[in-house]
């Protein structure tokens, strides 16, 4: 099946430690995304990836590092400096496409919780 | 900066009832024109989207959704709900040039009682 993945699905993680939440994608797409999800906030970008080996800050980049090594790949790093990192994250992938990049595919989550 | 506003934070409806839901951008330029909705305890799928053509565009479940250029606008409707359709429903946009990112609104949580 082709899709997204993201592990674990739950996460738990003492304050001050860095983790790393997998995003994988077998649907061959240029571009990689990760969004922070709370509730009444709506979806806001962390990072983006348009090609292997380069990506972008989004709105909300402070505390959180990303990497492109692989095209299906594109783990995120909560880092300690992240101030409230306890959230449900998202990520997406999305082809591109003549006129643009198309319409967003977003894998099942990773909702991590800080103790 | 680009920006989605919806309008409504919590939608309660009864069965058969017909649903609008608020969806503002603001952007100077050409957009992409996204609805998508988040079913209790499932991912985040498309409903629709708006690229170029008839501003009328029609996605799954029978959900459609209207583009007003001239309002910077893109509502949802469904002329007739079900209980099924309770889930979170997100408008988003991104200018018409490559590599450039969604930006969702805050999302609306619509509730619907049998």
């Amino acid at each position: 099946d082709g899709g997204i993945t993201q592990s674990p699905k739950y996460l738990f993680r003492k304050e001050g430690q860095n983790v790393t939440l997998s995003c994988e994608q077998n649907l061959n797409h240029d571009a990689m995304y990760w969004y922070r999800q709370d509730p009444g906030q709506g979806l806001r970008l962390i990072y983006y990836s348009q090609i292997v080996n380069d990506f972008q800050k989004g709105d909300i980049a402070e505390g959180y590092s990303v990497s492109r090594e692989k095209k299906e790949s594109f783990p995120l790093t909560v880092t300690s400096a992240q101030k409230n990192p306890t959230a449900f994250y998202l990520c997406a992938s999305s082809p591109r496409l003549a006129g643009g990049w198309n319409e967003q595919f977003f894998g099942p989550g990773t909702r991590l919780t800080v103790l | 900066a680009q920006s989605v506003s919806q309008h409504n934070h919590h939608v309660i409806l009864s069965e058969a009832a017909s649903l609008e839901l608020g969806c503002n951008y603001s952007y100077g330029g050409t957009v992409n024109l996204f609805w998508y909705v988040q079913y209790p305890g499932q991912h985040l799928q498309l409903l629709l989207k708006y690229f170029s053509g008839d501003p009328l565009v029609k996605g799954i479940k029978g959900f459609e959704a209207e583009f007003i250029k001239s309002k910077f606008s893109f509502n949802l409707r469904k002329p007739s709900v079900q209980w099924s359709d309770t889930a979170e429903y997100f408008c988003a946009v991104n200018a018409r040039q490559a590599g450039t990112a969604l930006i969702f609104g805050k999302g609306t949580t619509l509730s619907v009682s049998s």
